[in-house]
């Protein structure tokens, strides 16, 4: 069974603080992804990442950095949270052996607020 | 880039049939994916369709036609616990078996 977990579910910040949001994967799947859902905007991709110490920019990665040292992590990084960064943060991971992988596996979820 | 539209929302009865469409805009196209996300839980992948046509996975079917950029989901028997968002998601260009996700559909099925 595929496991995708997020070290917080509930996080509280303060404006300008540096925040780390982690997510570990056990399935050893090569791509991980970062999304952040709001109310009637879905899911938005902030950052990607298909290898070790690659990572590529989403739809809306203004205001965030990520970093992949190993293969079954993938941290999102706020340098310095802003109050319209309060959101729920989604990671996912998926798999590119044996081609196109349209599932993916969704952790449980990071509840930001920035205050 | 990619954008998809798709109904905010949606009401049916416990046994009725519903269909949530999807239409997108893509450059590049490798397929349009399904997923169902409950309150306060996590999206869980559906169903995907690469080519055109009707793919059956017990009550739910996913339909895709590729010349008019279009998609639905179809869920029949409705119970109770089918209430939930559910996204349509298109992979795209740009590497990465990337998805852009549409702003979903929320499902209310009554009794």
């Amino acid at each position: 069974d595929v496991k995708v977990t997020q070290s917080s579910r509930y996080l509280v910040k303060r404006t300008g603080e540096k925040v780390f949001l982690e997510c570990v994967q056990d399935m050893d799947h090569e791509n991980m992804f970062w999304y952040r859902q709001d109310p009637g905007l879905g899911l938005r991709l902030i950052y990607f990442s298909y290898d070790v110490k690659m990572k590529e920019k989403g739809d809306i990665p203004e205001g965030y950095s990520v970093s992949r040292e190993k293969k079954e992590r993938f941290s999102l990084i706020l340098e310095s949270a802003s109050t319209n960064q309060t959101s729920m943060y989604l990671c996912a991971s998926s798999t590119s052996t044996g081609g196109i992988s349209y599932e993916q596996y969704f952790g449980p979820g990071t509840r930001l607020t920035v205050t | 880039g990619q954008s998809l539209e798709q109904p905010s929302e949606v009401t049916a009865v416990e046994g009725a049939i519903v269909q949530i469409n999807c239409t997108y805009q893509t450059s590049g196209f490798y397929g349009l994916s399904w997923y169902q996300q409950h309150d306060g839980g996590a999206p869980t992948f559906l169903s995907y369709n690469a080519l055109d046509g009707l793919e059956e996975t017990g009550r739910f079917s996913s339909f895709l036609s590729r010349s008019d950029s279009y998609g639905y989901l179809l869920l029949q028997e409705l119970q109770m616990k089918d209430s939930a968002s559910y996204f349509c998601a298109v992979m795209g260009g740009g590497g990465g078996n990337k998805l852009t996700f549409g702003t979903g559909t929320q499902l209310k099925v009554e009794l």
